[in-house]
């Protein structure tokens, strides 16, 4: 086990609802990424968070926001939910900001949309 | 072009023997090469992260990076029904941003 926890486990919404993932990092991770990963594809990174700050971003469009706190937890916002936002959403955590630092995965959130 | 092309498979190989994992990638300025195992249903796994263009061995897995040619490869021996899972490969040139690939289905088959 990473250490890395995500709720909720699995999410079921309708096209143009909004939708909050939450994402537990381990203990002294300051730095935490949300990736998306669609149906047989990789994981394609959303965002990067480090020390509460956006630090980094993939390409997804602004509906796509995030929040880290002084606890180590971490939120990914998806407003105006689309068929194609149906996925599993990670997070992973990594203790330093540092090149190539490894990063640490959490189960992961389903998210269905209909 | 994706910059990280990997094989999606299925690879089916019968338990022991040996299972070859590769990717190539287009971006040149990729220093970090992993290589992650996911379970369904589960988030990727660590399995190996090499630096540098050459083997990395541990225990039954080795790791191998050919930057000239922009290759890289996992090879698991002595392959047990407990390695069936997807394996991805992930590199990357700067802080924090994995490029994986799709991944790989390995099916080892008792």
């Amino acid at each position: 086990e990473t250490g890395v926890t995500q709720s909720p486990t699995h999410l079921i919404k309708t096209r143009g609802q909004q939708v909050t993932l939450r994402c537990s990092s381990q203990s002294g991770h300051n730095t935490v990424s949300w990736y998306q990963q669609a149906l047989g594809q990789g994981p394609q990174f959303i965002f990067q968070y480090y020390r509460e700050e956006e630090n980094g971003r993939g390409n997804f469009p602004p509906r796509f926001s995030g929040l880290q706190f002084p606890n180590y937890s971490s939120e990914l916002n998806v407003n105006a939910l689309e068929l194609d936002d149906s996925a599993l959403y990670l997070c992973a955590s990594s203790p330093y900001r540092e090149v190539g630092d490894t990063q640490y995965f959490g189960p992961g959130t389903r998210l269905t949309v209909l | 072009q994706k910059e990280v092309e990997q094989d999606p498979g299925p690879l089916s190989v019968p338990e022991g023997a040996i299972v070859s994992l590769n990717c190539t990638y287009s971006n040149s300025a990729f220093q970090y090469f992993m290589w992650y195992r996911q379970y369904s249903r589960k988030g990727p796994e660590l399995l190996m992260y090499t630096y540098s263009s050459g083997n990395k061995e541990d225990g039954r897995f080795t790791a191998q990076v050919d930057k000239s040619s922009k290759y890289i490869s996992l090879f698991i021996r002595d392959s047990q029904p407990s390695d069936s899972a997807t394996y991805l490969c992930a590199m990357t040139d700067s802080w924090g941003k994995l490029q994986f690939g799709a991944g790989t289905q390995v099916v080892v088959t008792p």
